[in-house]
């Protein structure tokens, strides 16, 4: 069974301060993808990363695949109130033409102002 | 584009009673998805479907039952509602680009077992 550990399961910070989350397994994935979910609602994609050694950068967020496509770490410069919500990655792999999601068990972030 | 529609948001069943949880979407995606999600257990795949007709099971599928009589629509039955079945249920879709998929969720049905 594949699984996907994600850490820290929960992270406190104030406005501004810098944080990393990381996702790690010991399978090989095809691709990861980066999710982000608010209460209430539905986890929403932010990036995909394929490539091992990807990196790539959205506003703030920084996403990168580890070289043996075996994990990824999320880094947010800077963080904002706005930044606040559940962070999960999940781990695809394509049997056929599309994959099934493997998700973890998320990054609970809050940032104060 | 609604995107991806899940009813009823909220809903309350007795142990032994049956339900059905609706999802639609109008993307024209062929892939559907049905996910729970339990605090500190992250999203676990209930059954997926690739195409109208073609349905299967995910990591849980045990108490549940899927059809897929369209592209549209993909409902979940609860056959015999069980209070290990108190979740977050999540329907998504997807579509595949040749390289990656990107997948949509709705915003989730939370159905309370007692």
């Amino acid at each position: 069974t594949q699984l996907l550990e994600q850490s820290p399961q929960f992270l406190s910070i104030q406005e501004g301060e810098n944080l990393t989350v990381y996702c790690n397994s010991s399978s090989v994935f095809s691709s990861l993808q980066w999710y982000r979910q608010e209460p209430g609602e539905g986890p929403v994609l932010l990036v995909t990363v394929v490539t091992g050694g990807e990196v790539k950068k959205l506003k703030r967020l920084t996403f990168q695949f580890g070289d043996a496509r075996k994990d990824s770490s999320l880094h947010i410069t800077a963080a904002q109130p706005g930044d606040t919500g559940l962070y999960l990655c999940a781990g695809v792999n394509y049997g056929g033409s599309q994959g099934n999601l493997i998700f973890g068990k998320g990054t609970k972030l809050s940032v104060k102002p | 584009n609604a995107g991806v529609t899940q009813t009823p948001k909220f809903q309350v069943l007795k142990t032994g009673q049956s339900m059905t949880l609706q999802c639609a979407q109008d993307m024209n995606h062929e892939y559907m998805s049905w996910y729970r999600q339990d605090p500190g257990m992250g999203l676990r795949l209930i059954h997926y479907s690739v195409g109208a007709g073609i349905t299967d099971q995910g990591e849980v599928p045990n108490g549940y039952n899927v059809s897929r009589s369209t592209t549209e629509d993909f409902p979940l039955r609860l056959l015999s509602a069980a209070p290990s079945q108190t979740s977050v249920y999540f329907c998504a879709s997807s579509y595949w680009d040749g390289g990656t998929d990107t997948q949509y969720f709705g915003p989730g049905t939370r159905l309370t077992v007692l």
